[in-house]
């Protein structure tokens, strides 16, 4: 089984200022680890993903996150938040295929509603 | 192309009627899923289909019935649904159900009065 918590369920930052979303995971083998987000009344669109190898990942719109294996974390960051950046953002982890049939069940977090204000 | 597309955008059916949400893709994934997002919450997963067949149902109530005609389509009807089935549900769909990520539709804002 795995289970995803995302601390602070809102988020609030100057335009211009470091973007910090934590994530923290369990899981029972080591998993996928996704950053997505959702803006208003739309679907989730994908940031980035970690599977294997190097463990800082680059996603789109400037974000990366970490995975750190001894922390069990998976945070979010961007250097300079933008307005563009407000909107909801969850954390999520899958099982890669271990023989079981709850693989590639995605499990999120509750999200964290960033804010942008100028 | 990474899209995947569901119609309607909007529906609002009664607890008597019988509707259907419509799923596509065209990126040669064989797993696809449904989600239910209620407001607030992150999306849970329903169902899971792998190569056309279901692989995963999450205890899903029967008045929701998953369809999957084709690799490329995936179809929710809905019967006899309870208001509190009120949300916003998104099809999604990857290379293969395990494989890394998973691509989201839209989704479909259903209101059932």
């Amino acid at each position: 089984a795995q289970s995803v918590t995302q601390l602070g369920s809102h988020v609030s930052v100057s335009e211009g200022a470091l973007v910090l979303l934590r994530c923290n995971y369990s899981s029972s083998v080591p998993p996928y680890l996704f950053w997505y987000v959702q803006y208003p009344n739309q679907g989730l669109q994908l940031l980035l993903k970690y599977t294997t190898g190097a463990t800082l990942v680059k996603g789109i719109n400037g974000f990366e996150a970490e995975f750190k294996k001894s922390e069990t974390s998976f945070h979010l960051t961007k250097p300079s938040a933008h307005m563009s950046d407000a909107a909801e953002y969850f954390c999520a982890v899958s099982l890669p295929n271990a023989g079981g049939t709850s693989y590639g069940k995605l499990t999120f977090g509750q999200g964290t509603i960033l804010t942008v204000h100028p | 192309d990474t899209e995947v597309t569901q119609t309607p955008k909007h529906l609002v059916m009664g607890m008597t009627n019988k509707k259907s949400l419509k799923c596509e893709q065209h990126m040669g994934h064989r797993a696809m899923y449904w989600y239910k997002q209620k407001a607030k919450k992150p999306p849970e997963l329903m169902f899971v289909y792998s190569y056309e067949k279901l692989s995963i149902n999450e205890s899903v109530p029967s008045r929701f019935s998953p369809e999957c005609p084709n690799s490329s389509l995936l179809n929710l009807h809905l019967h006899a649904l309870q208001p509190e089935d009120s949300a916003l549900y998104l099809c999604a769909s990857s290379q293969e159900q395990g494989s890394y990520e998973q691509y989201f539709g839209p989704g479909t804002r259903l209101t059932v009065t």
